[in-house]
């Protein structure tokens, strides 16, 4: 069964940081691509971003909002994907979804982790 | 504004059929990008129901189908249950934004 669980996540003053992670298990890691995807209170789904597995090159793509400021890794011994988030501002308040991204589509989904920015 | 538009609210009551439309245009739906379906129910993460226009994942009852034509994509839910109370996203690429994206979301409610 595959099971992807994000952690990381919290409250960050406006122009902090903060790291996610989610790990994943149940399916070969390494061979899969990966997406971010957020959602902010009361919103509907946004994309943050994508990481290619390391066999396709391990190249991102991120949305325009996030670009610059998002960074998405991967750590394929440890089954773990990343989102270094940097000068974080307050409408990044959104649940972080980390996704199983396959010919275009989500296929499972991990439960989501909360981050909020406030002063 | 969402780049594919969905209705923000469809409702029907048990039994029923109801259909939740996605138009986009020829940079996404209509350019030959397949559209993807969904379907998140109160409080939790999001599940997909349809892939490639018209394809159930394993366990997704086949009273969900989706289809796509032109510039539009549509789900339909045919023998409307309680349990069938959630938000519905559409999803595609768009090559003018060279991204993923999303449609607004519609709320089913069951009557």
């Amino acid at each position: 069964e595959v099971q992807l669980v994000e952690s990381g996540g919290g409250l960050v003053k406006p122009g902090g940081s903060l790291r996610l992670s989610c790990a994943a298990s149940g399916f070969t890691f390494s061979k899969d691509w990966m997406s971010w995807v957020r959602q902010a209170p009361g919103k509907g789904l946004e994309w943050v971003g994508r990481i290619k597995s390391k066999t396709d090159g391990g190249t991102t793509d991120y949305a325009a909002p996030v670009k610059g400021r998002f960074t998405i890794s991967r750590d394929d011994s440890k089954n773990t994907l990343y989102l270094q988030m940097n000068s974080l501002k307050t409408e990044d308040t959104a649940e972080y979804y980390c996704s199983q991204y396959y010919y275009g589509y989500l296929q499972h989904w991990g439960q989501g982790t909360l981050v909020t920015v406030s002063s | 504004q969402s780049v594919l538009t969905q209705p923000p609210s469809v409702s029907g009551a048990p039994g029923q059929r109801v259909t939740i439309s996605c138009t986009g245009s020829n940079s996404n739906i209509g350019g030959s990008y397949d559209a993807h379906w969904y379907q998140q129910l109160p409080g939790t993460a999001p599940k997909l129901l349809i892939y490639g226009n018209s394809n159930r994942p394993s366990g997704v009852p086949d009273r969900f189908s989706g289809s796509k034509s032109g510039t539009s994509a549509s789900l339909a839910i045919t023998g409307l249950q309680a349990e069938d109370e959630a938000d519905y996203y559409c999803q595609s690429f768009d090559s003018s934004l060279s991204t993923w994206v999303f449609g607004g979301g519609t709320k089913l409610t069951v009557l």
